[in-house]
């Protein structure tokens, strides 16, 4: 297993214009995750789905933001309408029940 | 939720010197967990550690729960170990896959 991958690497869209990234877990994972990190801050929670049932939200996660893990494999995070706001770097992890999570490298969105 | 404090939060280091980076909790918490994030963002777990002491190479971790606290320490440390340590966990109860982040140590070692 290669562990998390995430794709982009890298975004840059135009404000108003909607996104999309995708997360592939560790294949025997069954917990799948997705936090927002800007300049200097430690990750916020997003949201975390258990197989496909996606279990709790944060209140970051507004409207505009949705996300889905059909069939409890892969991942993706749509963001529509973005704003100047939403610029940071989105990670996913996964992991296996309450043990340590694993991290991808991240998808760096830049609203311009 | 927690507050989840880390200190200190900037550490200089010259190679092979030894460091202890603290993180101290709100509230009760289990499965808390260490990272390192290096330069280039990538994040990396060093320990998933609720109650206890482990060890890693150079790097161990303690984890005193019910005093709502962990240590990190780095010994002999090394220039690859520069970048910024997270300390982060859930609740005891309700959201306990929910994790929060401290504000990290940052951390540069130098020749």
């Amino acid at each position: 297993d290669t562990g998390v991958s995430q794709d982009p690497r890298h975004k840059i869209t135009k404000r108003g214009q909607n996104v999309t990234f995708r997360c592939d877990p560790i294949s025997e994972h069954n917990r799948l995750y997705w936090y927002r990190q800007t300049l200097g801050q430690g990750p916020e929670f997003l949201t975390y789905f258990q197989n496909e049932a996606q279990l709790e939200k944060s209140r970051l996660l507004s409207d505009r933001f949705s996300a889905e893990r059909p069939k409890g494999s892969f991942s993706t995070l749509e963001i529509q309408r973005t704003e100047q706001g939403d610029s940071a770097m989105y990670l996913c992890a996964s992991s296996l029940g309450f043990n340590g999570y694993t991290f991808g490298s991240g998808t760096r969105l830049t609203v311009v | 939720g927690i507050q989840v404090e880390q200190s200190p939060p900037d550490l200089i280091l010259q190679e092979g010197a030894n460091s202890t980076l603290r993180c101290n909790f709100s509230d009760s918490v289990n499965n808390l967990q260490w990272f390192h994030q290096n330069p280039w963002g990538q994040l990396i777990n060093l320990f998933y550690i609720p109650s206890g002491t482990k060890q890693n190479g150079r790097l161990s971790a303690t984890t005193v729960a019910t005093e709502r606290y962990s240590l990190l320490y780095i010994s002999s440390s090394q220039t690859t170990d520069s970048g910024v340590y997270f300390c982060a966990g859930p609740a005891n109860t309700g959201t306990a896959s929910k994790l929060t982040f401290g504000t990290g140590t940052r951390l540069q070692v130098t020749l």
